[in-house]
């Protein structure tokens, strides 16, 4: 069946580095795209959306890249701080005759080092 | 505030018992959903519901039942048919007027079994 996976399970970075997520899609009639950060014990926080008419879009320290043609979605955060350490996913929705669906990956865990 | 309230945030099972797991929310959105959530896993969903009265199953329906009298609530029964509960529940609504709207979370009920 169709599926959304993230290639690096854990990933480290210096504080105010740079850090990149990836997540990989594999259903061509996803037309939207959701980044969630879950913090422990907590339930998943929206972050930034995209929908599959888009490449790019921004918010604020967040950007999100859409390569359609490689079913590839990345979550870029500038500047990483502490507070950034969560597990980080991806959810693609597909429009279905009982309504919006959404489909997450595993997860992503990023730590922040000091 | 507006938000997705879950109660209670733990929750115990003996055998051959049914529980309930609450989900209110004040956001006034018509569709909710409940996931399933186990360690090291993304999200699965088990119920859904676009409007009053109405729902559909998800992907792991089986041993769970719902029920959805009210707009602000969707209620969630672990059943003893269902043999491996252990998890943490997550409830979540969205706004139905636009189409491409995020779902937003509550922050979980986790079920343990005594």
């Amino acid at each position: 069946g169709e599926s959304v996976g993230l290639h690096l399970p854990t990933l480290s970075v210096q504080e105010g580095d740079n850090s990149i997520i990836n997540c990989a899609y594999s259903n061509s009639a996803s037309d939207y795209f959701i980044w969630y950060k879950q913090e422990s014990g907590k339930g998943p926080q929206f972050i930034i959306d995209i929908r599959s008419n888009m490449d790019k879009r921004q918010g604020q320290r967040v950007t999100v890249l859409l390569n359609k043609t490689v079913k590839h979605l990345s979550l870029q955060i500038a500047a990483t701080q502490p507070g950034d350490s969560a597990v980080y996913f991806c959810a693609e929705n597909i429009l279905t005759g009982g309504g919006n669906k959404l489909t997450f990956g595993t997860g992503t865990q990023l730590k922040v080092e000091l | 505030d507006g938000g997705i309230t879950q109660s209670p945030k733990y929750l115990f099972r003996k055998e051959g018992q049914n529980v309930t797991l609450s989900c209110e929310q004040n956001l006034n959105h018509d569709a909710m959903y409940w996931y399933r959530q186990d360690p090291g896993q993304g999200l699965r969903l088990i119920y859904y519901s676009q409007i009053v009265n109405d729902f559909q199953k998800g992907d792991i329906a089986e041993g769970y039942s719902v029920s959805r009298e009210k707009k602000e609530s969707f209620p969630l029964t672990v059943t003893s048919a269902q043999k491996n509960p252990t998890a943490f529940y997550l409830c979540a609504s969205r706004e139905t007027e636009k189409v491409y709207q995020p779902q937003h979370f509550g922050d979980g009920t986790r079920l343990s079994i005594l």
